[in-house]
């Protein structure tokens, strides 16, 4: 059964600081990952999507890798902004028929101005 | 092109009732998948409809039922509510069920008390 983990739970870091959200997954047959982000009480914002043939996506001052071997994605978010505020959930696609989302648990980063 | 819209935003419901929500999928989407977000946690998949029929559920009980109508748009049925239901309810659409990028609407907050 795949299951997925987010460390750490909860990151608070000055504005201007470069960071990292990792995210592993116990099954590497995954179809692709991908990272959401999420603001209190609302829904899901697709952030990045890295395919299972891909190694990394960038998108601005976001750059997520995957290591399917080693069942690990990181995000990396360069100089960082309060607006980055939010809990950021990374998901994989099972590679089965209907594609489902298996979420991890979420980081949730502050940036303090 | 509209994105995906859900209906009500929230719900306060007392134990033992029955609910639905109702999720118009994106233009041209003909699959949607729903998920529970318990506070704090990460999206769970609960089924998948495509083309009207269930296309694959997840660990949900029976009292967890759905619709798809001939537009696409779905309803979501809670029978009997328990205080453990409350929770943010996702719906996603998609293109096709399998493979395709899931849109995600801004959800239904529900509270059980």
């Amino acid at each position: 059964k795949q299951e997925v983990t987010q460390i750490p739970a909860a990151l608070s870091v000055p504005e201007g600081e470069n960071l990292v959200l990792n995210c592993s997954f116990t099954d590497s047959a995954i179809y692709n990952l991908q990272w959401f982000r999420q603001d209190p009480g609302k829904g899901l914002t697709s952030l990045l999507l890295i395919q299972s043939s891909q190694r990394e996506q960038t998108s601005g001052r976001l750059n997520a890798s995957l290591d399917k071997s080693s069942g690990r994605s990181t995000l990396y978010i360069a100089a960082s902004q309060p607006g980055d505020s939010a809990t950021y959930l990374c998901a994989v696609m099972d590679s089965g028929n209907t594609g489902k989302l298996i979420f991890g648990q979420g980081t949730t980063l502050q940036v303090k101005p | 092109e509209t994105g995906v819209t859900q209906s009500p935003t929230h719900l306060i419901k007392t134990r033992g009732q029955q609910v639905t929500l109702r999720c118009s999928s994106q233009s041209g989407h003909n699959t949607v998948s729903w998920y529970q977000q318990a506070l704090g946690q990460g999206p769970q998949f609960i089924f998948q409809y495509y083309r009207e029929e269930e296309n694959g559920r997840g660990n949900f009980p029976p009292r967890f039922s759905g619709l798809q109508f001939p537009n696409y748009s779905s309803e979501l049925n809670v029978n009997a509510l328990e205080l453990d239901d409350s929770a943010l309810y996702l719906c996603a659409s998609s293109l096709g069920p399998g493979k395709e990028t899931q849109y995600f609407g801004p959800g239904t907050r529900l509270l059980v008390l």
